[in-house]
C-alpha cells in the first residue's frame, strides 16, 4: 500500500514568516500534486510535479519533487493571511488512484 | 478544465435513512472517484466508480454501505446507506481526465452530510 506522510499537520505562524510543508513516502510516485482547500469548497490544484528534482514556483510558493520521486515539499515565503487553509499533497499511485497525505492546516495570523 | 457539480451540497439526515449524492461532470472523463473527508482532515478514497460495472472499493468500504453507480462517462452517484452519526462527513466526487499532455484531476465542491 502506498502511503504519503505529510508534516506538520498543524502550523500557526505570523504574517511575514516563512514555512515549509513536507510530504514523504517510501514509494515512488509517477507524479505528485499539491492542493489548497478552504472551508466549504473542494480541493483546488496548486501544482503538479512529475520529474525527479523538479522545482516549480508559483508566486511566493515553491514546490520541489525529490530526485527519487518519493518526497516533495512546499515552501511559502512571507506568508500572508490569505494563505490560511488546508494544504494537501497527493501522489498518483501505481493504480492510477490519487493518494492523499494527512493534510496541513495552516493559520497565518496578522 | 472540467466542471463538477455535486448535489446536494449540504443535508441533515435522520439516523437509519439513506441519501444519494449526485455528481455530474460537464465533459467526458476517464475515471471518477468518491472520497470522504472529515472537516479539517485529509481525503480518504471510498471507491473508484466504473462505468457500466461495479465500483472498486477501498479497504474498509463496502458496496452495501456505499452503493455507487456510473451509468455513463459524465455521471455518478454515491449512496450512503443506513446512516449513523459516524457517517457525518464531507463526500467529494473527483474526476480524472487522461490526455496525451498529462492527467488532470478535478474535484467537486463536496456534499456536507450531518446525521442526527
Amino acid at each position: 500500500t502506498q502511503l504519503l506522510e505529510q508534516s506538520p499537520q498543524f502550523l500557526s505562524i505570523q504574517e511575514g514568516e516563512n514555512l515549509t510543508v513536507y510530504c514523504n513516502s517510501s514509494s515512488v510516485f509517477s507524479s505528485l500534486q499539491w492542493y489548497r482547500q478552504e472551508p466549504g469548497e473542494g480541493p483546488v490544484l496548486l501544482v503538479t510535479v512529475v520529474t525527479g528534482g523538479e522545482v516549480k514556483k508559483l508566486k511566493r510558493l515553491t514546490f520541489q519533487f525529490g530526485d527519487a520521486r518519493k518526497d516533495s515539499s512546499l515552501h511559502i515565503t512571507a506568508a500572508q493571511t490569505g494563505d490560511t487553509g488546508l494544504y494537501l499533497c497527493a501522489g498518483t499511485g501505481n493504480t492510477g488512484k490519487l493518494i492523499f497525505g494527512q493534510g496541513t492546516t495552516l493559520q497565518v495570523k496578522p | 478544465s472540467a466542471v463538477i457539480s455535486q448535489k446536494p451540497s449540504r443535508d441533515i439526515c435522520q439516523r437509519g435513512t439513506s441519501l444519494t449524492i449526485q455528481c455530474q461532470v460537464d465533459s467526458q472523463v476517464t475515471m471518477m472517484f468518491w472520497y470522504r473527508q472529515q472537516p479539517g482532515q485529509s481525503l480518504t478514497l471510498i471507491a473508484t466508480a466504473n462505468q457500466g460495472s461495479e465500483a472498486t472499493y477501498e479497504s474498509g468500504f463496502v458496496i452495501d454501505k456505499f452503493p455507487i453507480s456510473r451509468p455513463n462517462l459524465t455521471f455518478s452517484t454515491l449512496t450512503v446507506s443506513n446512516m449513523s452519526p459516524e457517517d457525518s462527513s464531507i463526500y467529494l466526487c473527483s474526476a480524472l481526465r487522461v490526455r496525451g499532455t498529462g492527467n488532470t484531476i478535478y474535484f467537486g465542491e463536496g456534499s456536507w452530510l450531518t446525521v442526527v
